[in-house]
């Protein structure tokens, strides 16, 4: 089976801007969570999504959003970019939350 | 809210030696998850603990899971520089459906 993937890989932006993630899960898995990872803070979870609907939401502003696809495929988005956006923003699939995650290469976005 | 506490931050051995990882929950768990995340790459599942005191073991990598179910350890027995990383440990809640990460344990290995 294919792993999870993730597109792009490497973002540069600028404050103010917007962005949108990609994450594309393991075929059959129907969840799927994001994480922001900075050094020193380790893995903070942002959503969970399972059969496009958001299951579970961490403790982000309004500016981070997501939705999941009819094929599980996931985006993420963020909104007007702030300095301490820069992160590695990793996506996870697993068959269902509580259970193993698989996570993708990551994403490492970063603002100036 | 739910927290998973993890310690320590930071632990340097030299090769050879144990090193062991401590994970603590404020509620209990359904499950216990570890995963390792080499320099410059992406969190990789080990195992999963599911019942009350269970032991597994990989290798040279031995899981515990509590009694109570609310904390959990990960012991490497004779490091080796490939063990380098760092190891979280995420705690799962069937009530909630949420999986919480530890901050991880980085492991840092002297040949």
């Amino acid at each position: 089976k294919a792993g999870v993937t993730q597109t792009p890989r490497y973002l540069i932006k600028t404050r103010g801007q917007q962005v949108t993630l990609s994450c594309s899960p393991i075929s059959g898995h129907r969840s799927v969570s994001w994480y922001q990872q900075t050094p020193g803070q380790g893995l903070q979870f942002l959503f969970e999504y399972f059969s496009e609907t958001q299951r579970n939401k961490g403790n982000f502003p309004g500016r981070f959003s997501g939705r999941q696809f009819s094929n599980s495929r996931s985006e993420m988005n963020v909104s007007t970019l702030e300095l301490g956006d820069s992160a590695l923003y990793l996506c996870a699939s697993s068959t269902s939350s509580p259970y193993e995650q698989y996570f993708g290469p990551g994403t490492r976005l970063t603002v100036t | 809210g739910q927290q998973v506490m993890q310690i320590p931050q930071y632990q340097h051995v030299q090769e050879g030696e144990d090193f062991t990882t401590y994970c603590n929950s404020s509620t209990t768990l359904s499950n216990i998850q570890w995963y390792k995340q080499r320099p410059g790459g992406h969190p990789v599942f080990l195992i999963q603990l599911v019942k009350s005191g269970e032991v597994k073991k990989q290798k040279r990598l031995t899981f515990q899971f509590g009694e109570a179910k609310k904390n959990s350890s990960l012991h490497i027995t004779a490091t080796q520089t490939t063990d380098v990383g760092t190891y979280f440990c995420a705690g799962g809640s069937s009530n909630t459906g949420k999986l919480i990460f530890g901050q991880g344990t980085t492991l840092q290995v002297k040949p």
